[in-house]
């Protein structure tokens, strides 16, 4: 069974923070992605990492997936109120479904 | 294109009624997905189909869940003699082969279960 850890599971920091957030496994996906997610709303697609050592920035959120694909990291700089909510890392292995980390939820205080 | 949809949104329930929901993936996305999210944690997979088939299901889904997806565009799931324990959020996502496989979610049905 492929398991995806997320940390911290909860995380609140002052406007203007940097902030990291962690999505590791002992299993290899071919795939990772971020996803974040609003109270009452289903998951919006962020990124999709593919390539080991791959990294990619949307805006002030840089996304990295691990050399050995088991593992990615979000970081964020100069967090914005803007920014909270719940971030979920999904793996997607041989199987088609994903599997997803139990999130971190973000909260960004002005 | 207008995305995933799910109806209803909400649905509240007493225990031993039977509940059904919808799906409407993106058009086009031959792979549809059913996952279900309780409180503090991310989804997990329930079914998902290619076309009109179902091809896998997790243990997850009981014999009191059934899902269908009768023409390969829209999909159904149904939850009979519900049960408290099934109150949580119903997400239902969308793929395709040309988009990669990448998986995009509706807003997702909250199902209560009194």
């Amino acid at each position: 069974t492929q398991l995806l850890e997320q940390s911290p599971q909860f995380l609140s920091i002052q406007e203007g923070e940097n902030l990291t957030v962690y999505c590791n496994s002992s299993s290899v996906f071919s795939s990772l992605q971020w996803y974040r997610q609003e109270p009452g709303e289903g998951p919006v697609l962020l990124v999709t990492v593919v390539t080991g050592g791959e990294v990619k920035k949307l805006k002030r959120l840089t996304f990295q997936f691990g050399d050995a694909r088991k593992d990615s990291s979000l970081h964020i700089t100069a967090a914005q109120p803007g920014d909270t909510g719940l971030y979920l890392c999904a793996g997607a292995g041989s199987a088609r479904q994903l599997t997803f980390g139990s999130g971190t939820q973000l909260t960004v205080l002005p | 294109d207008t995305g995933v949809s799910q109806d209803p949104r909400h649905k509240i329930t007493k225990r031993g009624q039977n509940v059904t929901f919808r799906c409407d993936p993106i058009s086009e996305h031959n792979r549809l997905y059913w996952y279900r999210q309780t409180l503090g944690q991310g989804p997990e997979f329930l079914t998902y189909f290619q076309n009109e088939a179902q091809l896998e299901k997790s243990r997850l889904l009981s014999d009191r869940f059934s899902a269908e997806r009768p023409k390969g565009s829209f999909s159904t799931l149904e939850i009979q003699r519900t049960e408290q324990g099934d109150s949580a959020m119903y997400l239902c996502a969308s793929s395709s082969r040309r988009g990669g496989e990448t998986q995009y979610f509706g807003p997702g049905t909250r199902l209560l279960v009194l």
